[in-house]
């Protein structure tokens, strides 16, 4: 069974920094690309970052301008998010989610981390 | 990019059929096959329930069916049931990956 759990959330002060972790199981993690997806509470979904199977390839939404960072240890079967210089609007829900082989849709989704940037 | 323009909502009978429309332009679901939906029950992760435009993952009911037409994707959900209702947004990749601004579906 495929399973993605999300850690590292919580609350932080605006201009802080937060690294979200994924550990991923029941499937041959290396394969896949990854992604995050970031929803603020009551909005739509957005594409944030996502990375390939050896991490040597990232791609990131509009809105990222540079803050946040995408990687991944397949070792240990772990995906992350470096989120830095938080700002309140950063505030929202981060889901883990896989990409399917071969084709694009998004099939298996974390549970997601909250992170609220406040003072 | 804007995002997929989805109506906000829309709301049905038990039994009856809906269809959430998702507009967006022919450089994204005019272009390809790779249109996705997925329903969100609050606060929940969102769930697939339909890809490659008109494919049902396992374990979906055959209540829901997709199409496109144009620039335009759809979601039918017939014979409504009280736990259809939830947000439903759907999913583009042309190069981009671009989600609509969401329906929340009622039954009445």
């Amino acid at each position: 069974e495929v399973q993605l759990l999300e850690s590292g959330g919580g609350l932080v002060q605006p201009g802080g920094s937060l690294r979200l972790s994924c550990a991923a199981s029941g499937f041959t993690f290396s394969n896949f690309w990854m992604h995050w997806v970031r929803q603020v509470p009551g909005k739509s979904p957005i594409f944030f970052a996502r990375i390939n199977g050896d991490g040597s390839s990232t791609n990131y939404g509009d809105s990222v301008k540079g803050r946040f960072t995408i990687s991944r240890d397949n070792a240990k079967n772990a995906l992350y998010l470096d989120l830095n210089s938080l700002r309140v609007e950063d505030t929202a829900v981060y889901y883990c989610v896989r990409e399917t082989s071969g084709s694009y849709f998004l099939d298996y989704w974390g549970q997601g981390a909250l992170v609220t940037v406040s003072s | 990019q804007s995002a997929l323009t989805q109506p906000r909502s829309v709301s049905g009978s038990p039994g009856q059929s809906v269809t959430i429309y998702c507009t967006g332009t022919s450089s994204d679901v005019g272009a390809y096959k790779y249109v996705s939906w997925y329903q969100q029950y609050p606060g929940q992760a969102p769930k697939l329930v339909i890809y490659d435009v008109t494919k049902r993952p396992s374990g979906v009911p055959d209540r829901f069916s997709g199409s496109k037409s144009g620039n335009t994707a759809s979601l039918t959900i017939s014979g409504l049931q009280a736990d259809d209702e939830a947000d439903y947004y759907c999913l583009s990749y042309g190069g981009k990956w671009l989600f609509g601004g969401g329906t929340t579906l009622t039954v009445l």
